[in-house]
């Protein structure tokens, strides 16, 4: 595997379901982000981990649940979400965070909350 | 007021011509700009990144910040269908590095 991964490429979830995204990173960054995408509507940042810690959240709703375990990798684990959740979450990693040249990003995960 | 703005589009660019794009941000301290190719369906990917000392060119594209009037370009020389795409604008908005992306100018090459 190259670059950043996610699992699963597509989710659908009921609003009382619990589920996690996944991905990893197989460029040595330090630096993971996860945003989520809605049609017509920028890019929207919810985290940000530098070497394992969490150095930015956007007010995003306690549904969301990151989990960071290593450089790596990163963890979204979802509860409780509403039908407006449905988006694509890109996950993204860069060399570092205080200096970022360039991220790059996954695949994706199309979740639809039902 | 938006942080960082783009024309959603589309823009359709005959084939061989100049594809010209155009991003406003609002935060004068910001200091890089980064220009992202988002195929439908895809994840973004970086085309070419410029900071706020100049302008850069990278084979059919060029990237050029105006500082004075808040705003960023692009060029795509000699248009291709395959760079019909979403053109993805982000800024670098303080010295912490967090990215702030528009929403997007989709582009459709036409042969």
């Amino acid at each position: 595997e190259t670059g950043v991964t996610q699992t699963p490429r597509h989710l659908v979830m009921g609003m009382t379901n619990k589920k996690s995204l996944k991905c990893e990173q197989h460029l040595g960054h330090n630096a993971m982000y996860w945003y989520k995408q809605s049609a017509k509507k920028p890019l929207e940042l919810m985290f940000v981990y530098s070497l394992e810690e969490r150095v930015e959240n956007n007010s995003v709703p306690s549904r969301f649940s990151p989990e960071c375990p290593n450089s790596s990798h990163l963890f979204l684990h979802l509860h409780t979400l509403q039908p407006e959740d449905s988006a694509l979450y890109l996950c993204a990693s860069s060399q570092d965070w205080v200096t970022p040249r360039e991220q790059f990003f996954g695949p994706g995960t199309r979740l639809t909350v039902l | 007021q938006k942080e960082v703005e783009q024309n959603s589009g589309p823009l359709s660019v005959p084939e061989g011509a100049i594809a010209s794009l155009n991003c406003t941000y609002s935060d004068r301290g910001s200091q890089s700009f980064f220009w992202y190719r988002q195929y439908s369906g895809k994840s973004p990917e970086l085309i070419m990144f410029i900071y706020s000392n100049g302008d850069k060119e990278d084979g059919r594209f060029t990237a050029q910040l105006n500082k004075a009037s808040q705003y960023v370009s692009l060029l795509i020389r000699d248009s291709q269908p395959s760079d019909s795409a979403t053109y993805l604008c982000a800024v670098r908005t303080d010295s912490w590095g967090k990215f702030q992306f528009g929403a997007g100018t989709q582009v459709v090459v036409t042969p």
